[in-house]
């Protein structure tokens, strides 16, 4: 089964912190995504990776970085946390094949005090 | 406009019913369709997905897709309170990227 692991369940931060969110796939999948979920707002792509060290943005990207330095590791950042960043975030990864599913970690759920 | 829609609900069906939930798109050059079921406070996995026109079946989940009406559904039959979920369908516009819709909330009654 592949294993989506994001390093944190909760997170508590302060308005204008640097906050990093981690994410590690064990099964070698070319595609990383991060998404947020918020209610009535469903997931939304902030960016994605194809590839180590390459990242594309999705359709949220303002206020976010990420960073993509091996092949299983997804980093996403907020450069300067903002209380409009509290949410819940989750890591995805696919195979890079055409029509391929995503599998998701357990999410982050990140509040900005 | 959206890209994915799906209806909130909540869809209520008693136990033993066949539920169906019900997604349209909007990009014609969609090529695949996913259907995600998530528990409150769970991260989405994946039931079932489609890339032909007709049906697909898998146990008690069938996938049923219309490219030419631009709708995706999911039927559910002999539904358990387990089922309880929101089922969120997604569609690949292109370049592995995923679009979700809202998801629909679906309450199984014992």
């Amino acid at each position: 089964d592949v294993k989506v692991t994001q390093s944190s369940r909760y997170l508590v931060k302060r308005t204008g912190e640097k906050v990093f969110l981690e994410c590690v796939q064990d099964m070698d999948h070319e595609n990383m995504f991060w998404y947020r979920q918020d209610p009535g707002l469903g997931l939304r792509l902030i960016y994605f990776s194809y590839d180590v060290k390459m990242k594309e943005k999705g359709d949220i990207p303002e206020g976010y970085s990420v960073s993509r330095e091996k092949k299983e590791r997804f980093s996403l950042i907020l450069e300067s946390a903002s209380t409009n960043q509290t949410s819940m975030y989750l890591c995805a990864s696919s195979l890079g094949a055409l029509n391929s599913p995503l599998h998701f970690g357990n999410g982050t759920r990140l509040t900005v005090t | 406009q959206k890209e994915v829609e799906q209806n909130s609900g909540p869809l209520s069906v008693p136990e033993g019913a066949i539920a169906s939930l019900n997604c349209t798109y909007s990009d014609r050059g969609s090529q695949s369709f996913f259907w995600y079921r998530q528990y409150s406070g769970k991260s989405p996995e994946l039931i079932m997905f489609i890339y032909s026109n007709g049906d697909k079946e898998d146990g008690r989940f069938t996938a049923q897709l219309n490219k030419a009406s631009q709708y995706v559904s999911l039927l559910i039959r002999d539904s358990q309170p387990s089922d309880s979920a929101t089922y969120l369908c997604a569609v690949n516009t292109g370049f592995q990227k995923l679009v979700f819709g809202t998801g629909t909330r679906l309450l199984v009654s014992p």
